[in-house]
C-alpha cells in the first residue's frame, strides 16, 4: 500500500540556518505530493504541492522537487526563521484520501 | 482553510457517553474527509464523504464509529461508547469538483476522555 516515512525529528536549528526535512514515499503510480505545516493548536495549512514528476512546489521560501528516480520530496528553505517553528507533515493523495507521514517537529532558536 | 469550520474545538467525555464532532466544509464543497490525530502521532484517514454518501470508510473502526453527510447541514463524525483510546485530535477536510488535489483542513476537535 501506500506510504510516506519522513525524516525523524525533533529538529532544532538557529535562525538563518539552512533547513532539509527528508521524505520519501512508496506508491502505485505517481501520486500528487503535499507538505503541509501545523502550528501549535491548529490545523494543517497546505504548504506547497507537486502534482508530477520534476514539479517544483513552492511557497513563503519553502520547495520542495518531486523526483520520481528517487520516490523522495524533501523540503527545503533556505533561511529559516523562528516563526517557521511548527510541525511538517509530507503527503501523498490516493484514491481520494491522504496519507501522511509521521511530522517533524521544527523548532528555531533566534 | 479558515474555510472549514469544526466544532466543538475542545469536547470532554467520559468513557460511555457519546461524541458527536461537526464539520461545515468550505462553501462550494461537496468532498468531506475526516482524519485522526493520535499524541505525537501523524494523521490517518478515516472515511471520505460526499452529500448523502460514504464514499470510503476504509480507515474507520468497525464498531462505535460513524458518520454521515447530510444533503443539508454539516457532517457529523459521531463515536459512541467512548473509551480512553478515542482521545484524540479529528480533523476535517474539504474539496471540490472532480479532480480533488488539495483538501483544505479546518482547526480539528480536541477529544479528550476522562
Amino acid at each position: 500500500g501506500n506510504s510516506v516515512t519522513q525524516m525523524e525529528g525533533p529538529v532544532t536549528l538557529s535562525e538563518e540556518a539552512f533547513l532539509t526535512i527528508n521524505c520519501t514515499y512508496t506508491a502505485t503510480g505517481y501520486p500528487s505530493l503535499f507538505w503541509y505545516v501545523q502550528y501549535p493548536g491548529e490545523g494543517l495549512q497546505l504548504l506547497l504541492k507537486a502534482t508530477k514528476a520534476d514539479d517544483k512546489g513552492s511557497n513563503k521560501g519553502f520547495e520542495a522537487t518531486y523526483r520520481k528516480e528517487t520516490t523522495s520530496f524533501h523540503l527545503e528553505k533556505g533561511s529559516v526563521q523562528v516563526s517557521d517553528s511548527a510541525v511538517y507533515f509530507c503527503a501523498l493523495m490516493g484514491a481520494q484520501k491522504l496519507v501522511f507521514g509521521q511530522g517533524t517537529r521544527l523548532t528555531i532558536n533566534p | 482553510n479558515a474555510g472549514v469550520m469544526q466544532n466543538p474545538r475542545h469536547l470532554v467525555r467520559r468513557r460511555g457517553q457519546e461524541a458527536r464532532l461537526r464539520c461545515s466544509p468550505m462553501k462550494g464543497h461537496s468532498h468531506v474527509y475526516w482524519y485522526r490525530q493520535l499524541p505525537e502521532e501523524g494523521l490517518k484517514f478515516m472515511v471520505y464523504l460526499q452529500k448523502e454518501n460514504i464514499i470510503d470508510e476504509s480507515g474507520m473502526p468497525k464498531e462505535r464509529f460513524s458518520a454521515e453527510f447530510p444533503k443539508e447541514g454539516p457532517s457529523i463524525l459521531r463515536i459512541q461508547q467512548v473509551v480512553r483510546g478515542d482521545s484524540a485530535a479529528y480533523f476535517c477536510a474539504s474539496s471540490w469538483g472532480e479532480t480533488v488535489h488539495i483538501q483544505y483542513f479546518g482547526a480539528g476537535t480536541r477529544l479528550s476522555v476522562l
